[in-house]
């Protein structure tokens, strides 16, 4: 009975390699986000998406795109793939008006 | 544009002591959420206490509590009875009512806890 759940919770890849990370809530949340926590452990948001508008950190290349197929599904698409993008992913989800960020288990790429 | 501060990168305590992260944010609104989350080795984030500005009453949940300071823009967490799994990254969070949703987080302190 994860709350929010992310796949794979490791990923290895080559530069330029195209990948996927999958994040899904059973929540009932209508908000879910990325993160992108670097090897100092700052944590910078990518992307927040609810069923009416995406908003988009402009810092975030546009190599980076999140889909959502529906109100329990977001997942982050990685095209390209830098070395720089070495880094652990989060997915949140939150009910408007409640608040609270809840969060995935993270996501560890490495890219070599 | 609201920022938040953790002055403090590391912090150690010996077991079953009590602890004290120190947070303070800047901000011009006057409503806002508050939050610490924890981070233990194994990276889940996980929500440990949340304030909301308008409650005068700071927030409890078993060996955590903040002393939340409205007028000082200060928001610390204490643990009580300290304890190995405590051992974590602490991160304090401020949320706007008029955000795009987003947290906006400080840069977190490692807290160490010795046997």
């Amino acid at each position: 009975d994860t709350a929010v759940s992310q796949t794979p919770k490791y990923l290895v890849t080559q530069m330029g390699n195209d990948k996927s990370i999958k994040c899904e809530q059973n929540l009932g949340h209508d908000t879910m986000y990325w993160y992108k926590q670097d090897s100092k452990k700052f944590l910078k948001i990518m992307f927040s998406y609810n069923n009416k508008e995406l908003i988009i950190n402009e810092t975030v290349p546009n190599r980076f795109s999140p889909k959502s197929p529906d109100k329990a599904h977001l997942n982050l698409h990685i095209n390209s793939l830098e070395l720089g993008d070495s880094a652990v992913y989060f997915c949140a989800s939150s009910q408007e008006g409640v608040r609270t960020q809840y969060f995935g288990p993270g996501t560890r790429l490495t890219v070599l | 544009a609201q920022t938040v501060t953790q002055s403090q990168p590391e912090m150690s305590v010996q077991e079953a002591e009590t602890v004290t992260l120190s947070c303070t944010y800047d901000t011009s609104e006057s409503d806002y959420y508050l939050f610490w989350y924890k981070q233990p080795p194994s990276r889940q984030m996980i929500l440990v206490i949340r304030q909301e500005a308008y409650k005068q009453q700071n927030a409890t949940e078993n060996r955590f509590s903040v002393n939340f300071q409205k007028a000082a823009k200060s928001f610390s967490l204490k643990i009580s009875d300290s304890q190995l799994g405590d051992a974590a990254m602490y991160f304090c969070a401020y949320r706007s009512l008029n955000s795009n949703y987003q947290l906006i987080w400080g840069a977190g302190t490692k807290l160490i806890i010795k046997p």
